[in-house]
């Protein structure tokens, strides 16, 4: 069985501050991808990073970083000097296994950036 | 051009009715799902079609019933509207079943009264 845990429901910052959003999956498989999407206000989904379960590697783009540990099965995401249009919901997601499409969503992290 | 678009945006119907949500991806990928947002922003995959044969039913209600005319598009049909009904759909699509990647429709905001 597969599940994607996001423990923290809410976090609310101030603009420039840096916020992690924690991840934390379960998975038998040896072969998954693991996904961070935005939501913001409007309502899309703003597809951010994928990470192979090969690659441990932690990943910079801008002002978001993800830091993929296996060890701890955790996959988590940073954003530094956050800035208010940061303010969304941030959903990770994993997936992988016999049926490769079936993507299990975490309950999702609303970020509040406040000027 | 949007990659996978969906109408109507909005929808708020009464309970008892039937309604069908229209997704198109213009991508060219094989495989398109339906998903559900409820209240509590939680998603959950409902179907998705890999060269129109359904792969994934999450234990969705039989009233629910993915259509696909062609492979660029992939329905939902629901009858019988329940007030539990009331969620945000969201379809996707990837390049094939063994792609990872989804994209992801804007979304319909079902309201059923």
């Amino acid at each position: 069985a597969q599940k994607v845990t996001q423990a923290q429901t809410e976090i609310s910052v101030v603009e420039k501050e840096d916020v992690t959003l924690d991840c934390v999956y379960e998975t038998r498989d040896t072969t998954y991808y693991l996904f961070w999407y935005k939501q913001p206000p409007s309502g899309e989904l703003v597809f951010l990073i994928r990470r192979n379960s090969f690659d441990e590697q932690n990943e910079i783009s801008g002002r978001y970083s993800w830091n993929f540990q296996k060890s701890t099965s955790s996959f988590n995401f940073t954003i530094t000097a956050s800035q208010v249009v940061d303010s969304a919901v941030y959903f990770c997601a994993l997936s992988g296994g016999y049926n490769n499409n079936d993507m299990r969503f975490g309950a999702g992290t609303r970020l509040t950036v406040k000027p | 051009d949007t990659a996978v678009s969906q109408t109507p945006k909005y929808l708020v119907t009464q309970m008892g009715n039937d309604k069908s949500i229209k997704c198109e991806q213009n991508l060219g990928h094989d495989t398109m799902y339906w998903y559900k947002q409820d209240s509590k922003k939680f998603l959950k995959i409902m179907f998705s079609y890999n060269n129109k044969e359904l792969i994934i039913n999450e234990t969705v209600p039989n009233r629910f019933s993915p259509k696909s005319p062609d492979k660029a598009h992939l329905n939902l049909h629901i009858n019988s509207l329940e007030l539990g009904d009331s969620a945000v759909y969201f379809c996707a699509s990837s390049r094939d079943l063994y792609s990872y990647e989804q994209y992801f429709g804007p979304g319909t905001r079902l309201t059923v009264t």
